[in-house]
């Protein structure tokens, strides 16, 4: 399995409060992505890097940030909580762009539960 | 209409039957195709990849229709061990990244006894 951690693994916060979660890989890919997963959405992109200090918009990015300081750290941060920011994030990671690979690794998830 | 469309089932069907899923996409140019599984609680994980010729791995096969765009997913001799939800994923044309690519919201599938 590709060695993708992603911390904490669960967390209860109240609206307001800002939380980071944090995505760490041994890999060395270039590629970083965060992921939201919902009932009946799927999964939706918040955002993406493609280098250190290289990130950019997915899908869903509003209320979200990220920073990747280091090939191998990806930051998610919430920085005002909301409830309809409860959900299972998932960070991946892929060597090359997705396109070429195919594939997406990912991390064993993130519940967030937003009270 | 949705860019990617899928039947969330559940799909329920005894040990050893053979079930199929569909994935219907909207972009007609979408270049790149994908099946991944997901286990309960678990993170997605590649299956396969679906070719226009189509595309088989054991008792997997995964084909493309592009005439009515649509993905499938086909498991023969079903195993209990294949009960999980199957997610499509489509990379539409023009950038072709992975910041564009669409999951669909995944079939599920249980394998009984």
């Amino acid at each position: 399995d590709a060695g993708i951690t992603q911390s904490p693994r669960h967390k209860v916060t109240e609206t307001g409060t800002p939380v980071t979660l944090r995505c760490h890989q041994t890999e060395n890919h270039r590629y970083m992505y965060w992921y939201r997963q919902d009932p009946g959405h799927g999964l939706r992109l918040i955002h993406y890097s493609y280098g250190v200090k290289d990130t950019d918009k997915g899908e869903v990015s509003d209320g979200y940030s990220v920073s990747r300081s280091k090939t191998e750290d990806f930051l998610l941060t919430l920085e005002s909580a909301t409830s309809s920011q409860t959900s299972v994030y998932f960070c991946a990671i892929s060597e090359s762009d997705f396109q070429y690979t195919g594939e997406l690794f990912f991390g064993e998830g993130s519940r967030l539960t937003v009270l | 209409r949705k860019e990617v469309e899928q039947d969330p089932g559940p799909f329920n069907v005894p040990e050893g039957a053979t079930v199929a899923f569909n994935c219907t996409y909207s972009n007609s140019a979408s270049q790149s195709f994908f099946w991944y599984r997901q286990d309960c609680r678990k993170e997605p994980k590649l299956l396969m990849s679906v070719y226009s010729s189509g595309n088989e791995d054991g008792r997997f096969t995964a084909q493309l229709n592009r005439a009515s765009q649509y993905i499938s997913l086909l498991i023969r001799d079903s195993k209990l061990s294949d009960s999980a939800t199957y997610l499509c994923v489509v990379i539409p044309p023009l950038t072709g990244t992975a910041s564009k690519l669409t999951f669909g919201t995944g079939t599920r599938l249980q394998v009984t006894l």
